[in-house]
């Protein structure tokens, strides 16, 4: 079974600071990866996904690594801002099932 | 309309009560997925439709029954809920799952859903 693990639970940082969360996973046998923001009590909305085939992707302040082999996968949000405000979700997909990690909740102080 | 739509998204409900949560997408999708998310516990995958057939059921009581008419749409029916069945539950929408490339999820805003 698949298990996805996302470090910190919680990151509270000054707006301008670049953020790093991490993810990682057990099955390196993975389809994609996807890096979803939920705001509370609100939908998910998808901000990256990265094919296995794939070391990176990019998109604006965004960008996602994945290292397949060893299981992880980074999200940095460069010069951060009080609307980067969120809960942010890591999942991986085996076949077509997404299995997702708890969270990280970032906060950025004005 | 575009992307996933959900409907209600709030519902309060008491145990014996029938009801249904609806979910249409409007991407061109023929798989459709439900999602439960419990406070502070992962996403927790319930079913999965693909081309209207059910192709999981990921130990979900069976006081949840899911339906799926055709490919834009999706049904969660409820009957005789207990209070712990509470938490938001999310639809979710992608291409077919047939190949490496396809699965990107498009998730609908959810419907939090109370049950007392």
């Amino acid at each position: 079974k698949q298990e996805v693990t996302q470090i910190p639970a919680a990151l509270s940082v000054p707006e301008g600071e670049n953020l790093v969360l991490n993810c990682s996973f057990t099955d390196s046998a993975i389809y994609n990866l996807q890096w979803f923001r939920q705001d509370p009590g609100k939908g998910l909305t998808s901000l990256l996904l990265i094919q296995s085939s794939q070391r990176e992707q990019t998109s604006g302040r965004l960008n996602a690594s994945l290292d397949k082999s060893s299981g992880r996968s980074t999200l940095y949000i460069a010069a951060s801002q009080p609307g980067d405000s969120a809960t942010y979700l890591c999942a991986v997909a085996n076949d077509y099932k997404l299995s997702f990690g708890a969270g990280t909740t970032v906060t950025v102080r004005a | 309309e575009t992307g996933v739509t959900q409907t209600p998204r709030h519902l309060v409900m008491g145990m014996t009560n029938k009801k249904s949560l609806k979910c249409e997408q409007h991407l061109g999708h023929n798989a459709m997925y439900w999602y439960k998310q419990s406070a502070k516990k992962p996403l927790e995958l319930m079913f999965v439709y693909s081309l209207e057939e059910r192709v999981e059921n990921n130990s979900v009581p069976s006081r949840f029954s899911p339906e799926c008419p055709n490919s834009s749409h999706l049904f969660l029916h409820l009957h005789t809920l207990q209070p712990e069945d509470s938490a938001l539950y999310l639809c979710a929408s992608s291409q077919d799952p047939g190949g490496a490339e396809a699965y990107e999820q498009y998730f609908g805003p959810g419907t939090r859903l109370t049950v007392t």
